[in-house]
């Protein structure tokens, strides 16, 4: 198994342009989830879903969007980037609810100038 | 709403035990976690803990919980410098389906 995979690595982006990070998972978990990580500021969930067709907003979704139209993958959308989106993004996925472990994405490093 | 606290850093001398406390808010967490972040890596589980138990030990690692007190601590034993790392505490709470994690402890182990 891949795990949690995440593409891109980096990217750099300009003020107002979009674009989508990608992420799967080949465990056949029901539940995904996106983060970003600020210095000091810990994991803050973006995005959440506890399965296909089925999203929900975490603690800062203001300039994201996300789907789910299968299980495997999860993408992350920014419409129109700002600079306060920089940051380290990371995709996440777990079996279900309760204690199950949550597998960590490589995590995408992104720069908006 | 649901909050976990953590000190942000650790400066520690090989050889020696680590400590790394964290604080959480959720009484009704069920699972409690420690998870590892090496430079330019994701987040690795270390070792959990269910709310029912006090103490969970697994090779150099122990993970105690008090749970009045809402307190949660990994101590490292005979630490090595390939545990300098970023170390997240993390609760799941129940109600909302997900994990809250604190703003990590980046633990610092010198020779």
């Amino acid at each position: 198994n891949a795990g949690v995979t995440q593409t891109p690595k980096f990217q750099v982006l300009k003020t107002g342009q979009s674009m989508t990070l990608q992420c799967a998972q080949d465990m056949n978990h029901e539940y995904m989830s996106w983060y970003r990580q600020d210095p000091g500021m810990g994991l803050r969930l973006i995005h959440y879903s506890v399965g296909a067709g089925i999203t929900d907003q975490g603690e800062v979704p203001n300039g994201y969007n996300v789907s789910r139209s299968t299980t495997e993958d999860f993408p992350l959308r920014l419409l129109s980037a700002a600079p306060s989106q920089t940051s380290v993004y990371f995709c996440a996925s777990r079996q279900g609810r309760g204690g199950d472990t949550q597998y960590f994405g490589p995590g995408t490093r992104l720069t908006v100038l | 709403g649901e909050d976990v606290e953590q000190s942000l850093f650790l400066s520690v001398r090989e050889g020696d035990s680590s400590v790394i406390n964290c604080t959480y808010t959720d009484s009704s967490s069920t699972y409690l976690y420690w998870y590892k972040q090496e430079p330019g890596a994701g987040l690795q589980l270390l070792t959990y803990i269910f709310s029912n138990m006090d103490m969970k030990q697994d090779q150099r690692l122990t993970v105690l919980l008090n749970k009045k007190d809402k307190h949660l601590s990994l101590r490292i034993a005979d630490t090595q410098t390939g545990d300098s790392a970023i170390y997240f505490c993390a609760a799941y709470s129940g109600g909302y389906n997900k994990l809250i994690f604190g703003a990590g402890t980046r633990l610092a182990v010198h020779p």
